[in-house]
């Protein structure tokens, strides 16, 4: 199995500019979780999904951010508009069941300037 | 309010020394896992623990759980550069869908 496939590794916006992060979870897996990575505010969960169903996202920013699950294998996190606070790496992970062990992506390394 | 408390959060130390790192939160937790994370790189699943008592190995690395201190320790035996690593602690609260990590520790080993 591949793991976890985010895409873009990498992304350079500006500010007021739409970002898309996608995730590919791992076959099999019923559970996705969105995180965020900052030097000031550590890891934070920002939103995670059972069987494509958002079940918590209290995580989430604010209103700018919104994530969807379409299909088992493919979610979305998008930022609109984007502001240089929300620079950060966003990871996305996956579990077999929400209690398992979770399974990280590379992450997305976005930087809005 | 779920709060997780890592420490040390920075530790260098020489080989072959052994440390342990500490992690407390505050409320009961359904598990609490490790994970590390090598500089740039995604976060690795090292230890998840379930219940009181539990204890496991992998390693140099040992885990261990004791819900009635809220207390996790990670137990580094004889330690190599290698090891060498952010090192995380999240706590799971199941009943809130709460899943909480601690900052880190940062764990530099002198060769």
């Amino acid at each position: 199995d591949a793991g976890v496939i985010q895409s873009p590794r990498h992304e350079v916006t500006e500010m007021g500019q739409e970002v898309t992060l996608r995730c590919k979870p791992i076959s099999g897996h019923n559970s996705l979780f969105w995180y965020r990575q900052t030097m000031m505010r550590g890891l934070e969960l920002l939103i995670y999904f059972n069987n494509n169903v958002p079940i918590d996202d209290s995580g989430m920013p604010e209103d700018r951010f919104s994530a969807k699950m379409p299909n088992a294998s493919f979610s979305t996190l998008k930022i609109q508009p984007s502001e240089p606070r929300d620079s950060a790496v966003y990871f996305c992970a996956s579990s077999f069941l929400r209690q398992e062990t979770q399974y990280f992506g590379p992450g997305t390394r976005l930087l809005v300037l | 309010e779920l709060k997780v408390e890592q420490n040390p959060l920075f530790l260098s130390m020489q080989e072959g020394k052994n440390y342990t790192i500490y992690c407390n939160y505050s409320t009961t937790s359904d598990r609490l896992y490790w994970y590390r994370q090598d500089p740039g790189k995604s976060l690795e699943s090292l230890f998840v623990l379930l219940s009181n008592g539990a204890v496991k190995q992998e390693g140099r690395l040992m885990a261990s759980l004791d819900t009635k201190a809220r207390l996790s320790t990670l137990h580094i035996t004889a330690a190599v550069h290698d090891l060498s690593a952010t090192y995380f602690c999240a706590v799971d609260k199941n009943r809130d869908d709460k899943i909480i990590f601690g900052k880190g520790t940062r764990l530099h080993i002198l060769p």
